[in-house]
């Protein structure tokens, strides 16, 4: 598809399990971008990539979050030692130059639902 | 660090009715402004954006907004609500110097009433 893809929709896990939500950019898009959604706010930054380093990863809560993007393309945010709070949908978004002041827009998937019971 | 104030968590329109959705900003440098709509079990689609030149900008689906800067504000409007434009509404600011790092308002559900 020519969108940004992420899976899964949805994942329902147990408190203390790990969890993996994968992203899929669009195609040719350098920057990648990590938020998060809780029920009622607004989309909170977690981590941003340009290319295949985490240029900005000042968003991530504590050591439990992690999120990597070893060929520079899909991307993986990881969770360890889940928690309640932890419940949100996970967006991810990619962009074709960050550093292009005519650009600027993000292009968002339908996000990653989390429910740590 | 930058911010974005959005007020009123809800707001109810008429169908036909004006739609007004305020936004405030803060930012250290001239800020890029967004509106990005958000339908249900769905991801986020931009309105539209503000970056340089005209302060008045047209988006998709009807919706403008303008640039204030003495006010610091982007509000959202639209002459004429529609029952396809009940949503959640996001304004956002963009850091150029991260990256085009958005930093989003808490955002406003629209209802639109028959």
């Amino acid at each position: 598809g020519a969108g940004v893809s992420q899976t899964p929709s949805n994942k329902v896990t147990e408190k203390g399990k790990y969890v993996e939500l994968r992203c899929d950019p669009i195609s040719g898009h350098t920057a990648l971008y990590w938020y998060r959604q809780s029920l009622g706010q607004g989309p909170e930054f977690l981590i941003y990539f340009q290319g295949t380093g985490a240029a900005d990863d000042s968003g991530l809560p504590n050591d439990r979050f992690f999120a990597v993007r070893p060929e520079g393309s899909v991307s993986t945010l990881k969770i360890q030692r889940t928690e309640r709070g932890d419940s949100a949908v996970y967006l991810c978004a990619s962009s074709e130059n960050p550093l292009g002041l005519a650009s600027g827009e993000l292009f968002f998937g339908e996000g990653s639902r989390l429910t740590v019971l | 660090a930058q911010s974005v104030t959005q007020l009123g968590s809800h707001v109810s329109v008429s169908e036909g009715a004006l739609v007004l959705l305020r936004c405030n900003y803060s930012s250290s440098v001239p800020p890029y402004l967004f509106w990005y709509v958000q339908y249900p079990n769905q991801g986020l689609q931009l309105l539209l954006k503000y970056t340089t030149g005209a302060t008045l900008v047209k988006g998709i689906n009807g919706f403008e907004a303008e640039f204030k800067k003495s006010e610091t504000s982007f509000h959202l409007t639209k002459p004429s609500a529609h029952m396809s434009d009940a949503a959640e509404y996001f304004c956002a600011v963009s850091d150029r110097a991260a990256g085009n790092k958005l930093t989003f308002g808490g955002g406003t559900r629209v209802l639109v009433k028959p």
